[in-house]
Order: C-alpha cells, then sequence, then structure tokens
C-alpha cells in the first residue's frame, strides 16, 4: 500500500491563481479530510468527508472547496489565491469501522507559498 | 470547542536521557492520537491511545482518560527522536481532529 498520497509537493502561486491540491488513499478509508499548517502552529481542519458524495466543512473552510467522487481521491481547490493561504497542507484518512476505527494517516504534505 | 494543552513547549535534551511530554484536554474524548513530525514535516503515527497504555520500543503513552490527561514517554532518547511532538484529539467521535500546539524535542549528540 502507498498509503495516503498528495501532489505537488511544492507549489508557488500568484494571488488570484486557482489551483487543485491532490490526495489520494489505497486503503479503502471512507474518512477523507484536509488540514493546513501554519508556522509554529498545531494542524487545523478545512473540509472533510465521511464517504463518496458527501463533504462538510471544518475549522477554517474559507476559501476552499472540495468534491469526493470517488472513495480514493479527495482534492482540494484554491479558487483564488491569497498570501493568507500559505502554508502547508495535509491530507488524513481513516477507516470508519474495524480496529484502526478512527486513528487518522496523513500524507507528507504540500508546501504552498502564495506571492 | 475542547482545548489541546501541550507542555513543555520545547525540551532540550543530551542523548541518552528519558523524557516526559504531556497533553492535557478540556472535554470528553473518543480519539487521542500523538505524532511525530519530523525535521523534514512528515507526519508519523506514534500511537492511537483514547484509553490506556500502550508501548512500542523506547515508547510509551498513557491516557487517563477520566482525568483528561495523556502522557508520551521517550527512553533513551535518540537524535532522531527530534522533531515536534504533537497530540491530537477528536471529541465526541467526529473525525475532527483537534491539535496540541506541540512539543519541540531537540536531542543533542
Amino acid at each position: 500500500n502507498a498509503g495516503v498520497t498528495q501532489t505537488p509537493k511544492f507549489q508557488v502561486l500568484k494571488t488570484g491563481q486557482s489551483m487543485t491540491l491532490q490526495c489520494a488513499q489505497d486503503m479503502n478509508h471512507e474518512y477523507m479530510s484536509w488540514y493546513r499548517q501554519d508556522p509554529g502552529m498545531g494542524l487545523r481542519l478545512i473540509h472533510y468527508s465521511v464517504g463518496a458524495g458527501i463533504t462538510d466543512q471544518g475549522e477554517v473552510p474559507n476559501g476552499y472547496n472540495v468534491s469526493r467522487s470517488t472513495t480514493e481521491d479527495f482534492p482540494l481547490r484554491l479558487l483564488s489565491a491569497a498570501p493568507s493561504q500559505t502554508s502547508v497542507y495535509f491530507c488524513a484518512s481513516s477507516p470508519l469501522a474495524g480496529a484502526s476505527y478512527n486513528e487518522q494517516f496523513f500524507g507528507p504534505g504540500t508546501r504552498l507559498t502564495v506571492l | 470547542g475542547i482545548q489541546v494543552e501541550q507542555s513543555p513547549p520545547d525540551l532540550i535534551l543530551q542523548e541518552g536521557a528519558n523524557s516526559t511530554l504531556r497533553c492535557n484536554f478540556s472535554d470528553s474524548v473518543n480519539n487521542l492520537q500523538w505524532f511525530h513530525q519530523n525535521p523534514w514535516g512528515q507526519l508519523i503515527n506514534l500511537f492511537y491511545i483514547p484509553s490506556g497504555t500502550k508501548q512500542n520500543g523506547r515508547l510509551s503513552a498513557t491516557t487517563v482518560a477520566t482525568e483528561r490527561y495523556s502522557l508520551l514517554y521517550i527512553s533513551s532518547s535518540q537524535t532522531t527522536d527530534s522533531g515536534v511532538y504533537f497530540c491530537a484529539v477528536d471529541p465526541q467521535g467526529a473525525q475532527k481532529l483537534v491539535f496540541g500546539q506541540g512539543t519541540r524535542l531537540t536531542i543533542n549528540p
């Protein structure tokens, strides 16, 4: 298993540009989520999904859109990037049943800079 | 919302020393995880421990859910243990992890 994968690893955008951060998992986990980590801080939840077709907002959803068309993929879209969105973005997944119920596994992160 | 406090914020030790990191949380939780963020930024799962005690090599963790705290023990520290240790909790089983601010551990050779 590759676990949780994220692309790209690094990205530089100009203010106003749009882009999509990709996240995929091969563990057949129902739950997927996006977090951002700002310097010197813990992670904060942006959006999450408990299954294909179902998404909901987390603590800091403004400026981000998500969709979940398959179990494996959970892309995060920035429609009009702002400097305040400069951060490291982590994707996570977890099963909603079984021995590892609710244990979250994180991808390697995407470092985004908005100029 | 739930508050998660980690202490100490910074810890500097010599190789071979033992350490205890603490995580206090302000409400009942259905999930508690400890992570190690290495110097390259990768988040590594250490323990999934909503209650009880677990051990994995030189690391062990104890969560006392009724008293709303968890402890992470690192014995015989190595330089590769350096990084930031995060505690994260999920109140009410909503799969929404709330992270503490982390403890930055530096192990000097």
